[in-house]
């Protein structure tokens, strides 16, 4: 099984500032890669695929990168509704989810 | 509208079985592989379980293995977890989710949700 690990497991942020996630693999999942947010009481709402390319909907301010084992997320000037859970999935090998990174005001 | 909405969910003794559904609308069912995703309290997301288009093919987490049971009606668009032996850490909020598989071939991720049902065990 793929062992997917982010850091850092929470991260305190200003609004307008730039919040950067990062998400790594056990071995390569090539750019099988993906980002969620999730908030309490909510589905979770995919934000990029494919490691860079954001889904329908999806603000530019989120922006994904990285393939093999090193992944990011970044988020440039967040807002007040950005504050939630991260989650990165890998879907090279089924399917697997880091422990997620919570981003806190 | 593209959504898929769940039922099922509550108390059940250690032991005990239960059957969650979700119900698709909005789009082409037999185009998705579908999927179960777990969150136990104060956790992260769980993989679960994953269910081809056509109903073959499924695949489930080892913690699960033995004890659960995904299927799909395609003419009800309706997808099911039939859980059983049910343990106290099986306690967690259950998500549906699709990804678009048609042609054969998987695109983006997981891109709908359910909007989750709380499973409880507990005696």
């Amino acid at each position: 099984e793929i062992v997917m690990t982010q850091s850092p497991a929470s991260l305190s942020v200003s609004p307008g500032e730039r919040a950067t996630l990062s998400c790594r693999a056990s071995q390569s999942v090539r750019s099988n890669l993906a980002w969620y947010q999730h908030k309490p009481g909510q589905a979770p709402r995919l934000l990029i695929y494919d490691a860079s390319t954001r889904a329908t909907g999806i603000p530019a301010r989120f922006s994904g990168s990285g393939s093999g084992t090193e992944f990011t997320l970044t988020i440039s000037s967040l807002q007040s509704e950005d504050f939630a859970l991260y989650y990165c999935q890998q879907y090279n090998d089924w399917y697997t989810f880091g422990q997620g990174t919570k981003l806190e005001i | 509208e593209v959504q898929l909405v769940q039922s099922g969910g509550g108390l059940v003794q250690p032991g005990g079985s239960l059957r969650l559904s979700c119900a698709a609308s909005g789009f082409t069912f037999t185009n998705y592989a579908m999927h179960w995703v777990r969150q136990a309290p104060g956790k992260g997301l769980e993989y679960v379980s994953a269910v081809s288009g056509d109903g073959s093919s499924p695949y489930y987490a080892n913690s699960v293995k033995g004890r659960f049971t995904i299927s799909r009606d395609n003419s009800k668009n309706t997808l099911y977890l039939q859980m059983g032996s049910l343990r106290a850490e099986d306690m967690a909020v259950y998500y549906c989710a699709a990804r678009y598989c048609g042609g054969g071939n998987c695109l983006t991720a997981f891109d709908i949700w359910g909007q989750g049902a709380m499973v409880s065990v507990s005696s």
